[in-house]
């Protein structure tokens, strides 16, 4: 396994167009989770699912944004009617279920909204 | 609501020297603490998970400490490396759950 993978690396769209992230977590973990990281800062928790189930969502997550992890394995990140706002990387990490593991990181996608 | 706050912002040391890393957090009830390496552009490289019931962690030239009374931990870098030159970010969970709370980093350059 080679770790988690997002997909695209960098994404350039026009303000208002729709776009779709991809993550594909360490297969035999069970928690996938979505961050948001602007220029500056630590990443932000957006939202996290365990197996299908999205458990919790961010304030930070407006209701132009929908993940979705329909099988309990990859997941996808989509935001509509992007916004200049919207430019930032986006950062899914997976983990085992419980209280004493590791989260890892995939290399993240750069969205810049113009 | 956990809080997260490292200092320094930035740190520029020669090569050879020994550093610390500080973190702080504000709520104390959590069951371990990551650190964290993130290079330019790219995504985050875990470096030591410390387990609540360790006080250190060691893995090669690093060693991280958790005082979770005081809401603490620092990361120990020994005989520093330019290649060690990156951002360096602790994260705690979020009080009772498993998200992590970020701070702003450390960005560490180790001069030649």
């Amino acid at each position: 396994d080679t770790g988690v993978s997002q997909d695209p690396r960098h994404k350039i769209t026009k303000r208002g167009q729709n776009v779709t992230f991809r993550c594909d977590p360490i297969s035999e973990h069970n928690r996938l989770y979505w961050y948001r990281q602007t220029l500056g800062q630590g990443p932000e928790f957006l939202t996290y699912f365990q197996n299908e189930a999205q458990l919790e969502k961010s304030r930070l997550l407006s209701d132009r944004f929908s993940a979705e992890r329909p099988k309990g394995s990859f997941s996808t990140l989509e935001i509509q009617r992007t916004e200049q706002g919207d430019s930032a990387m986006y950062l899914c990490a997976s983990s085992l279920f419980g209280a004493d593991t590791e989260a890892f990181f995939g290399q993240g996608t750069r969205l810049t909204v113009v | 609501k956990q809080e997260v706050t490292q200092i320094p912002a930035a740190l520029s040391v020669p090569e050879g020297e020994n550093l610390v890393l500080n973190c702080s957090f504000t709520d104390s009830a959590i069951y371990n603490l990551q650190w964290f390496r993130q290079d330019p552009g790219k995504g985050l490289t875990s470096l030591l998970l410390i387990q609540s019931s360790q006080r250190e962690q060691t893995s090669g030239r690093l060693n991280a400490s958790l005082d979770k009374s005081s809401g603490r931990s620092t990361l120990y870098i020994a005989a520093s490396q330019p290649g060690d030159s990156a951002t360096y970010l602790c994260a705690p969970p979020e009080g009772g759950s498993e998200k992590l709370v970020f701070g702003k980093g450390t960005k560490l350059t180790v001069n030649p």
